[in-house]
């Protein structure tokens, strides 16, 4: 069965510093990758995704993630953080079953801003 | 982005009653998604659609019930609510070939 690990559960960056949001996933196939974020009460906003081609995906907001099959990795990257980043991360994983693409989320990275 | 909309945005309800969330997407897509999800913890995905008419269980045994009888429109039933059902519950809808979920807000249940 497919998973994902986020190892960090919580992380605390200052504000204008660089961050990076680790994600490593178990399936044997190329998934389909996905990166959210979740706001205090609110629904998951997609970030960025990758399906295929450029392992270098950029996203909204000014962040980017990289594909690395030889690690099975899909690292959230973001060279300077601004306060209202701050939120809930979300890895994700689409995994084929029947006729349903599903998502595989991990636990989270929950994201602290210092100023 | 699909424009997906929850009701009610928030719950408080007494043990055994019965409550339908509300869940409506205007982008036409195929397959729609309920997700539960305790606080800080990862989405657990316990319905999905593809489709008018077709209903699946997911990962997440649940004793909610769904229905899809419009594209558009995916409810979800509780028939006797328990303080064990308190939980946020995420809906979520994606088009056809290789699909990105868009969610929406959400509703957060409290049983007491």
């Amino acid at each position: 069965a497919q998973s994902v690990t986020q190892p960090d559960i919580h992380i605390t960056v200052s504000e204008g510093a660089s961050l990076e949001l680790r994600c490593n996933y178990s399936y044997g196939a190329t998934p389909y990758l996905f990166w959210y974020v979740q706001s205090p009460g609110q629904g998951l906003q997609l970030l960025l995704k990758y399906f295929s081609g450029d392992t270098l995906v950029q996203g909204i907001k000014g962040f980017e993630a990289e594909f690395k099959r030889s690690q099975s990795s899909f690292n959230l990257r973001k060279p300077s953080v601004h306060w209202s980043d701050a939120a809930e991360y979300f890895c994700a994983v689409g995994i084929s079953s029947g006729s349903a693409r599903q998502l595989t989320f991990g636990s989270g990275t929950q994201l602290t801003v210092l100023p | 982005e699909a424009d997906i909309y929850q009701t009610p945005r928030y719950l408080v309800i007494g043990t055994g009653k019965k409550i339908t969330l509300e869940c409506s997407q205007t982008m036409g897509h195929d397959k729609m998604y309920w997700y539960q999800q305790d606080p800080g913890m990862e989405l657990h995905l316990i319905h999905y659609s593809y489709g008018v008419n077709s209903t699946e269980k997911g990962d997440l045994s649940s004793e909610s019930t769904v229905s899809r009888i419009r594209t558009e429109h995916f409810p979800l039933t509780l028939e006797s609510a328990r303080p064990s059902h308190t939980s946020q519950y995420l809906c979520a809808s994606s088009s056809r070939g290789p699909d990105t979920q868009y969610f929406g807000p959400g509703t957060r249940l409290t049983v007491l």
